[in-house]
């Protein structure tokens, strides 16, 4: 098992919608969680950090499930430049996952 | 930005022949964590620098090796080349562990022919 997983997609959506995807991690012990966000071709830029009691970045909510060992990624109100691959990594063991394909269309 | 530069952004080689990437860490950060990112797939970890020494590493062969130096920028050394090395490799720059948020690099992107 990949100590790091998460659903490819894509996910196809309609500006203004909500989506979410999850990440799953197989070390219970992992300490630090973080989204990143990659456009083709570029770098992972940090989107945000994700904390045990769940955080909200604007249109970004983050939460932690140590229970099933998953963390989630929720957009509202998509917009077309959200459209990107998301990135989830746990950092203690730097492990990112393969990332998730969000397009979000007009 | 995110102050993290590396050199070259591309690169072309040949199998069998090697190469040195380069990654300068934003300033005040001491730890230099270096990934492999083919296409299609998630960055994986190559290895850690932290003050200068290895601070951890990933499933990579030998070959792959590196240097942190006292100003805490860092170099990638590959040998033997393999047409399975080209891939986008990127460099983070942290405040210490692992445990901090990294900063990326804009990569460098290996071809081998």
């Amino acid at each position: 098992r990949k100590e790091v997983e998460q659903d490819p997609g894509p996910f196809n959506v309609p500006e203004g919608a909500t989506v979410a995807f999850n990440c799953t991690y197989s070390n219970s012990a992992s300490q630090s969680f973080f989204w990143y966000r990659q456009d083709c071709r570029k770098e992972p830029k940090l989107l945000m950090s994700v904390y045990s009691s769940g955080n909200e970045d604007g249109r970004f909510t983050a939460q932690l499930n140590r229970a099933s060992q998953y963390i989630s990624l929720l957009i509202r109100d998509s917009k077309l430049s959200d459209s990107a691959t998301y990135l989830c990594v746990v950092n203690s063991e730097l492990s990112f996952g393969a990332g998730t394909t969000v397009t979000v269309r007009a | 930005e995110t102050g993290v530069t590396q050199s070259p952004t591309h690169l072309i080689k040949t199998r069998g022949q090697q190469v040195t990437l380069r990654c300068s860490s934003q300033s005040g950060h001491n730890t230099v964590s270096w990934y492999q990112q083919a296409l299609g797939q998630g960055p994986q970890f190559i290895f850690q620098y932290y003050r200068e020494e290895e601070n951890g590493r990933g499933n990579f062969p030998p070959r792959f090796s590196g240097l942190q130096f006292p100003n805490y920028s860092s170099e990638l050394n590959v040998n033997a080349l393999e047409l399975d090395d080209s891939a986008l490799y990127l460099c983070a720059s942290s405040l210490s562990d692992s445990t901090d948020t990294q900063y990326f690099g804009p990569g460098t992107r290996l071809t081998v022919l």
